[in-house]
């Protein structure tokens, strides 16, 4: 149980485009879901976290226009980049806790590489 | 300000022999902490959490020590195999539930 998906697994774009990444909880329901960037030989960074019906919590110096978030149900969380330029380019990972129960161990996604040329 | 440092150098280790990685960090006060293993171009991988009234924990060959004096943390391999090669990852946080910090992670490489 715990499974986190997320769609696409890679993405290429170019700068300008907007891209969108969808992260699932396949098995259970998540109250919160976190996103984070990492990039190569780096820690993961949290960019966000968001609650269900919420709007976002930021991380200070992450741009709320450009790294939209939207958390419409208990297990489906997107995170959409707007006009994505090339030092977008990162590994875009999203974790999700349980809704009751567990050890509120935070489950992750296997992430979405994406490369802005 | 929060730091969070794990051994920077890649750790190079023979089959059979026990692993040892370290997470120290300062500047924070965290409730939990945790182990992750993330496999090249994969999200990471939950391992074992542990309470700051914890002193150790232990999950078949893995082992985590936690020591809130010396704002440290040991993760423990026995008998390491080729398989357990990977980045290992610790993780902070300060309540239930709250965000994680990361460390940047050791790279484990068990030769045969």
């Amino acid at each position: 149980g715990a499974v986190v998906s997320q769609h696409p697994s890679w993405v290429i774009c170019k700068s300008g485009t907007s891209v969108k990444i969808e992260c699932r909880s396949l098995d259970f329901q998540a109250t919160t879901m976190f996103w984070y960037r990492q990039f190569p030989k780096q820690s993961l960074m949290l960019m966000a976290t968001s609650n269900e019906g919420s709007k976002a919590t930021y991380e200070q110096g992450v741009e709320k226009d450009k790294f939209l978030i939207n958390h419409a149900s208990l297990t489906l969380s997107t995170l959409t980049v707007t006009s994505a330029h090339p030092e977008d380019s990162s590994f875009y990972i999203c974790s999700a806790t349980r809704l009751a129960g567990g050890t509120d161990t935070q489950y992750f996604g296997p992430g979405t590489r994406l490369t802005v040329l | 300000s929060q730091k969070i440092e794990q051994n920077s150098e890649a750790l190079n280790i023979q089959e059979g022999k026990t692993a040892t990685l370290t997470c120290n960090y300062t500047n924070y006060s965290p409730a939990y902490l945790q182990w992750y293993r993330q496999d090249p171009g994969r999200g990471p991988v939950f391992l074992l959490l542990i309470r700051e009234n914890e002193k150790e924990k232990r999950k078949e060959r893995l082992k985590v020590t936690f020591d809130t004096t010396l704002k440290q943390s040991l993760f423990h391999i026995t008998a390491s195999q080729p398989a357990d090669s990977a980045t290992y990852l610790c993780a902070l946080t300060a309540a239930w539930g709250g965000k994680l910090i990361f460390g940047q992670g050791t790279e484990l490489s068990v030769k045969p």
